[in-house]
């Protein structure tokens, strides 16, 4: 079974506006990070987001918020406002066990994100 | 600033050439870095985990003669892809392991893009 899955190949977003990212995951660990990565195509791998599955609240940075619902085993990235700047490759990946033992991350297929002006 | 240093960012070379992209640790010592590989529109695939003063750990399916990988320092890692043929052409990006972990427990280079004629 897939860890990670992204079931959006692409998608696209009027600029200004909200779009929502899909990720779901799947492992027994009750201890996991989830994170969010965006590509753009010159190829690094930017940070954006993270989620621990203790965390009790969503995490937010700037325009990006985690919508995290541990029973669904989801964790969707909402970007808001959305800029020309935002067109990229969005990853979400998953590290199983805690910050101590875990260091693995697992990938998901990427969404390719269209902003249109 | 950067974090993490990869070079170089493009090869072109003639096939049955060794390649070697080196991958450096600016911030901190790093005993564990990875490798992936990257086919166009694709995620980012694991290749090995790499260990400083020890042998590195390949995924399987991953040719370890192929690509032969040294970690003979705390802030320096290679990646040598032997005799490479067209095949071999990919992006491979390197991350290093965060020594705390928290919330971004790997830091990736910048990719190396690789194209064998």
């Amino acid at each position: 079974a897939q860890k990670i899955t992204q079931t959006q190949p692409g998608m696209f977003v009027q600029e200004k506006e909200a779009v929502t990212l899909d990720c779901t995951y799947d492992t027994s660990d009750p201890s996991y990070g989830l994170f969010w990565y965006k590509q753009p195509s010159s190829g690094e791998m930017i940070f954006l987001i993270y989620q621990g599955s203790y965390d009790q609240q969503n995490a937010t940075e700037g325009r990006y918020s985690l919508n995290f619902q541990k029973a669904r085993k989801s964790a969707n990235l909402v970007i808001s406002a959305s800029q020309l700047g935002d067109s990229a490759m969005y990853f979400c990946a998953m590290r199983e066990g805690d910050s101590y033992t875990g260091n693995q991350f697992y990938f998901g297929t990427g969404t390719s994100l269209t902003v249109i002006p | 600033g950067a974090v993490v240093s990869q070079h170089p960012s493009w090869v072109i070379c003639k096939s049955g050439t060794s390649v070697k992209i080196e991958c450096r640790s600016l911030d901190f010592q790093a005993t564990t870095m990875f490798w992936y590989r990257q086919f166009p529109k694709q995620s980012l695939m694991l290749m090995a985990t790499s260990n400083e003063g020890s042998k590195a750990t390949y995924e399987q399916g991953v040719e370890k003669d192929k690509f032969l990988i040294n970690h003979a320092s705390l802030t320096l890692s290679t990646l040598t892809v032997t005799s490479a043929h067209p095949e071999d052409s990919s992006f491979y990006i390197c991350s290093v392991e965060a020594p705390r972990r928290g919330n971004q427990p790997q830091h990736f280079g910048d990719g190396t893009r690789l194209s064998i004629l």
